[in-house]
């Protein structure tokens, strides 16, 4: 059972590109969260999703950034006229489907976003 | 003041030593993490506790929910332990996690 996988591990983006980011989550899974961790500080929460469903974004910029995890295929974290700010690690972590709250997240090895 | 206050910020220890990184947290949770992060920047969990007491090999964590607070320890510390150990805390009625700022540590050969 592979873990959760992201990609790329770095993108390089000068100002003004967008950049998109992926994740898919471990088997069986349904529940993705997206983190970020800029330079120097700790990690902090962008958007809980679920398939089709978006569920908590109250940690998300309220633009240039879109997230989305379809039925089919991986979460895409997207950004869309990168600025130099955005330069940080970004994490996904997954969880499986269950009715308690007290399920562990599983986190992926990250994209290391930097913008030129 | 952080939700999530961890102490101490960074840790220097030598090979053998028992090492405590300690969390308090200022709301009501539902479930405390706990997090490691190698110098590679990956991060893997640890342990996820709602209470009492947990163990994993060399590793323990402690929480004490009438205290707000948790506590890491490590038993006979080896150099491959040095890593960024991170509490994050889930509050009740939310699925996001809160997460101290981390507390570097580094155990000396």
């Amino acid at each position: 059972n592979a873990g959760v996988m992201q990609n790329p591990r770095h993108l390089v983006r000068r100002r003004g590109q967008e950049a998109r980011l992926r994740c898919s989550p471990m088997k069986g899974h349904s529940h993705v969260y997206w983190y970020r961790q800029l330079p120097e500080e700790g990690l902090k929460f962008m958007v809980y999703l679920q398939k089709e469903n978006i569920i908590d974004e109250s940690g998300m910029p309220k633009e240039r950034f879109s997230a989305e995890f379809p039925k089919e295929g991986p979460s895409i974290l997207r950004i869309q006229q990168v600025v130099r700010g955005d330069s940080a690690a970004y994490f996904c972590a997954s969880s499986p489907p269950s009715a308690g709250r007290t399920d562990t997240q599983y986190f992926g090895p990250g994209t290391r976003l930097t913008v030129l | 003041k952080n939700e999530v206050e961890q102490s101490p910020q960074n840790l220097t220890a030598q090979e053998g030593e028992f090492i405590t990184i300690n969390c308090s947290y200022s709301v009501g949770i539902s479930a405390l993490h706990w997090l490691q992060q190698h110098p590679g920047g990956g991060i893997v969990s640890l342990f996820m506790l709602s209470s009492g007491k947990k163990k994993h090999g060399r590793l323990i964590a402690t929480i004490n929910i009438q205290e707000k607070h948790s506590s890491l320890h490590i038993t006979a510390s080896h150099p491959r332990d040095s890593a960024v150990y991170i509490c994050a805390v889930r509050s009740r009625g939310s699925e996001k996690l809160v997460f101290g700022k981390g507390t570097k540590l580094t155990v000396n050969p």
